[in-house]
């Protein structure tokens, strides 16, 4: 269970360009789903928190403007790069917590989506 | 501020052996959750195993099991009987509980650990 899918698994863009990136989680409804960016041999930076229904909150250097998130349902976020730039060539990855396994706020384990390669030309 | 420290890049050890994977927290929430993930080479997070702040036993899950000293705020990953296929990076990772951290999970920066036949 508590099986999150994203999509695509690897794009390339022209610079200028924008892209989305799809998040569902397909057997339990999040309310809240989490965005990483991933640099080639480092760690998971969280970019933005994603809530359906109201805005998203963005971490401090996260151009919100840039990086658009959109959470219209319970088991879809999305988001879309736009005027994309060789500088936002990473993996992207969504996340989300099933907040009943474990029955808690902060014991509920994220589960991952398979992440997006994104290389901007 | 929550914070996350792995301070071990690279790891090496023989297949079969039990090693070991350093994780140092810093949290003034008295709730928190601690959690394991493996990162193979293909990007993918696979959560391996968690540990409440109050949990008065040390997680197990399969070959791995994490030693939780809390008055010492660390959480370190033992994995016995190494595999080859355990070669991977290695994500400690925290969650407050108290909503003023925005029930935000923050990741160490991981350590990688080679497995040698």
């Amino acid at each position: 269970g508590a099986v999150v899918s994203q999509h695509p698994s690897w794009v390339i863009c022209k610079s200028g360009t924008s892209v989305k990136i799809e998040c569902r989680s397909l057997d339990f409804q999040a309310t809240t789903m989490f965005w990483y960016r991933q640099f080639p041999k480092q760690s998971l930076m969280l970019m933005a928190t994603s809530n359906e229904g109201s805005k998203a909150t963005y971490e401090q250097g996260v151009e919100k403007d840039k990086f658009l998130i959109n959470h219209a349902s319970l088991t879809l976020s999305t988001l879309t790069v736009t005027s994309a730039h060789p500088e936002d060539s990473s993996f992207y990855i969504c996340s989300a917590y099933f907040y009943r396994e474990r029955g808690g706020s902060y014991n509920s384990p994220l589960h991952f989506g398979n992440g997006t390669r994104l290389t901007v030309t | 501020a929550q914070k996350i420290t792995q301070t071990q890049p690279g790891m090496f050890v023989q297949e079969k052996e039990a090693v070991t994977l350093d994780c140092t927290y810093d949290t003034s929430d008295p709730s928190y959750g601690l959690f394991w993930y493996k990162q193979p080479s293909s990007g993918e997070m696979i959560f391996l195993i968690y540990q409440g702040s109050y949990d008065q036993q040390n997680a197990t899950e399969g070959r791995y099991s994490l030693n939780f000293q809390k008055a010492r705020k660390s959480a370190n990953l033992v994995i016995s009987a190494s595999q080859l296929g355990d070669s991977a990076m290695y994500f400690c990772a925290m969650r407050e509980g108290g909503y003023t951290g925005g029930f935000k999970t923050i990741f160490g920066a991981g350590t990688r650990l080679f497995v040698k036949a």
